[in-house]
């Protein structure tokens, strides 16, 4: 089935310093979504890619989803203490037809950032 | 209310035992959808309804579990004789879905259950 592979498992950043997670999936995704979960949470959306080479930006978040649509990447420039939580990437294959609706999730990367 | 609302947040059970979670989705949002959470893990998917029926439930672990939404609107996820394997947080999400393009899920708060 399906895998999607996320890096790094843990990220410490002192606050100002920038920070990236990187998403893998084994098969081509039709779009990939990008989560944030504080401790103690929900998984909140942040935003979807469906476009091969997209990059999208919201303030200093920083989205990309790749050629092949395998891969993506967050990039967050300059953290801040309220950038903590965990970031998930779900990845969307439509094989079939009917499995649009089911989001793979990866493991996830947990943000701590040091004031 | 405005959200998706999960009831219970919190259940313990004992093994063996059969427990019943509550998702109500928010207004409007004919897709509905089941994971579960384990610590340190992303979001496991379940199930999904698109409607009354579920159009996806390849997720569910086995014939345990089983899910249902029969009015389209609220849904429960029932589990027949619990193992301490399945404590985890269950999440509940809903989207709006249209055209085959999933959009935005809004997730829940969770039931955590707890089997001891």
């Amino acid at each position: 089935g399906q895998q999607v592979m996320q890096i790094p498992q843990y990220q410490h950043v002192q606050e100002g310093e920038d920070f990236t997670t990187y998403c893998n999936s084994s098969t081509t995704l039709s779009n990939i979504q990008w989560y944030k979960q504080r401790p103690g949470g929900h998984p909140v959306f942040l935003i979807q890619l469906v476009k091969s080479g997209e990059v999208k930006k919201q303030k200093r978040l920083t989205f990309q989803f790749g050629e092949a649509k395998k891969n993506s990447s967050l990039h967050i420039t300059a953290t801040q203490t309220t950038d903590v939580g965990t970031y998930f990437c779900a990845g969307i294959t439509n094989a079939g037809g009917t499995s649009y609706g089911k989001l793979t999730f990866g493991q996830g990367t947990i943000l701590t950032v040091h004031p | 209310g405005a959200g998706v609302s999960q009831t219970p947040s919190n259940k313990v059970t004992e093994k063996g035992k059969y427990v019943e979670l509550r998702c109500d989705p928010i207004s409007g949002h004919t897709a509905l959808y089941w994971y579960r959470q384990s610590l340190g893990q992303g979001p496991e998917f379940l199930i999904y309804f698109q409607g009354t029926g579920a159009a996806d439930d390849s997720g569910l672990p086995n014939d345990r579990f089983f899910a249902v939404r029969p009015e389209g609107s609220v849904s429960t996820l029932k589990i027949q004789r619990t193992e301490r394997g399945d404590s985890a947080v269950y999440l509940c999400a809903s989207s709006l879905t249209y055209r085959r393009n999933t959009g935005e899920l809004f997730f829940g708060e969770g039931s955590r259950l707890t089997v001891l």
